[in-house]
């Protein structure tokens, strides 16, 4: 069975530009969620959707947006990009929000 | 204070030794549990997932949970130098939005 796969893998924006990063979840996984990692610390909760709904949001601006498709997979979009928003972005997948977290191989966010 | 603390190390350890990683917290809601292990510029790999207190024992791996304590521990048997890594614990009070320490970094030295 194929793992969470995440794309691009790497990415270099300037500062006030947009992007949008993808996640597609494990095949029979509802749950998607996505994490901001910077380095040496651990990964930061942003947003978790289960069956196209959100079901939590973490502490970060709101030009962080996500939205989850049909077929469960699901999106991240930032807007006005921060030099603060380099980071390695994660994407998990679960069958259900409360059950086991799948991790991708994360998404590199470069801003300049 | 953080939700979650985590000594972030580094370990070093010689290789067959026992490691034992632990992880406190704040939140006494806080019913599900996580270990994964991270190897450099990539994504984290799933170890270890308990609800409640309790023990719970996969190969050479042991994840304890001591809710009266608010303390977590990994403990992994006959460490291998395939084991070095960071190793991150994680935590939530309904299973949406899970915590993580900033990671204890491990070498086992053959």
């Amino acid at each position: 069975d194929a793992g969470v796969t995440q794309s691009p893998t790497h990415l270099i924006k300037t500062r006030g530009q947009h992007v949008t990063l993808r996640c597609s979840p494990i095949s029979g996984h509802k749950s998607v969620s996505w994490y901001q990692q910077v380095l040496g610390q651990g990964p930061q909760f942003i947003f978790q959707y289960y069956e196209k709904e959100e079901r939590g949001r973490g502490n970060f601006p709101d030009r962080f947006s996500a939205r989850q498709f049909p077929n469960y997979s699901s999106e991240l979009n930032v807007n006005a990009l921060l030099l603060g928003d380099s980071a390695l972005y994660l994407c998990a997948s679960s069958r259900l929000p409360s059950s086991e977290q799948f991790f991708g191989p994360g998404t590199r966010l470069t801003v300049l | 204070q953080k939700e979650v603390e985590q000594d972030p190390g580094p370990l070093s350890v010689p290789e067959g030794a026992i490691v034992s990683l632990n992880c406190t917290y704040s939140n006494s809601a806080f019913q599900y549990f996580m270990w994964y292990r991270q190897y450099s510029r990539k994504g984290p790999e799933l170890l270890m997932y308990t609800y409640s207190s309790g023990n719970k024992e996969d190969g050479r791996f042991t994840a304890q949970v001591d809710k009266s304590s608010k303390y977590i521990s990994l403990f992994i048997r006959d460490s291998q130098p395939s084991d070095s890594a960071t190793y991150l614990c994680a935590m939530s009070v309904e299973g949406n939005q899970f915590y993580f320490g900033t990671g204890t970094s491990l070498t086992v030295i053959p």
